[in-house]
């Protein structure tokens, strides 16, 4: 195992619902992402977090919310999605967003729209 | 933009064949990695080559880089059926608050037969 553990590890939801993707890092990192990763496209940056604070948002669509309560969880609040969001969203952790970091994904949480 | 694209997008060999995969870039990189991905699951680091560096090894794995030609190259040797997977290059981006975060291309999906 990585050290990052996701869950759930597959969600299925209807374009009303609301839902939430946890992530949790036993690693002791400071830096923590969520990337979503869609057949045939390359991985997609969507947030990182230093240290609790944001340090990126890649043009990110409002229905996706992040929250990061410590560093050692991260959250993805999901509300009405569209079928085009389905997609495996991947979190990973680093212990810093430098140089030469190494990242450490969990095993994802596969998320289907309906 | 800055990711990697990895070429070729599928290889099948046979098994104790070897196996290469590339991946080219656009700007200069302070370092290029490479991660795996089994079927559904996380991505893995294999390695990691500074652009001072030309190769590195690391078991039955090699990489070279070549910065004049913003290229990378990783070779399995003797590949074995646990071998599947795929394999992506990440190149660093600089974000405008001084952070490096890894940027994946669409990864080489390595088929390897018994």
């Amino acid at each position: 195992e990585t050290g990052v553990t996701q869950t759930p590890r597959h969600l299925v939801m209807g374009m009303t619902n609301k839902k939430s993707l946890k992530c949790e890092q036993h690693l002791g990192h400071n830096a923590m992402y969520w990337y979503k990763q869609s057949a045939k496209k390359p991985l997609e940056l969507m947030f990182v977090y230093s240290l609790e604070e944001r340090v990126e948002n890649n043009s990110v669509p409002s229905r996706f919310s992040p929250e990061c309560p410590n560093s050692s969880h991260l959250f993805l609040h999901l509300h009405t999605l569209q079928p085009e969001d389905s997609a495996l969203y991947l979190c990973a952790s680093s212990q810093d967003p430098g140089i030469e970091e190494k990242l450490f994904f969990g095993s994802g949480t596969q998320l289907s729209v309906l | 933009s800055q990711q990697g694209e990895e070429d070729p997008q599928a290889l099948s060999i046979q098994e104790g064949e070897n196996a290469t995969m590339n991946c080219s870039y656009k700007t200069s990189i302070n370092n290029l990695q490479w991660y795996r991905q089994n079927s559904g699951r996380g991505l893995v680091h294999l390695i990691l080559i500074r652009s001072n560096e030309r190769e590195k090894h690391s078991g039955r794995l090699r990489v070279t880089l070549d910065t004049s030609k913003k290229s990378s190259s990783l070779l399995i040797t003797a590949s074995r059926a646990a071998d599947t997977a795929s394999y992506f290059c990440a190149t660093d981006r600089v974000e405008s608050g001084g952070s490096y975060i890894p940027t994946f291309g669409r990864g080489t999906s390595l088929i390897v037969h018994p």
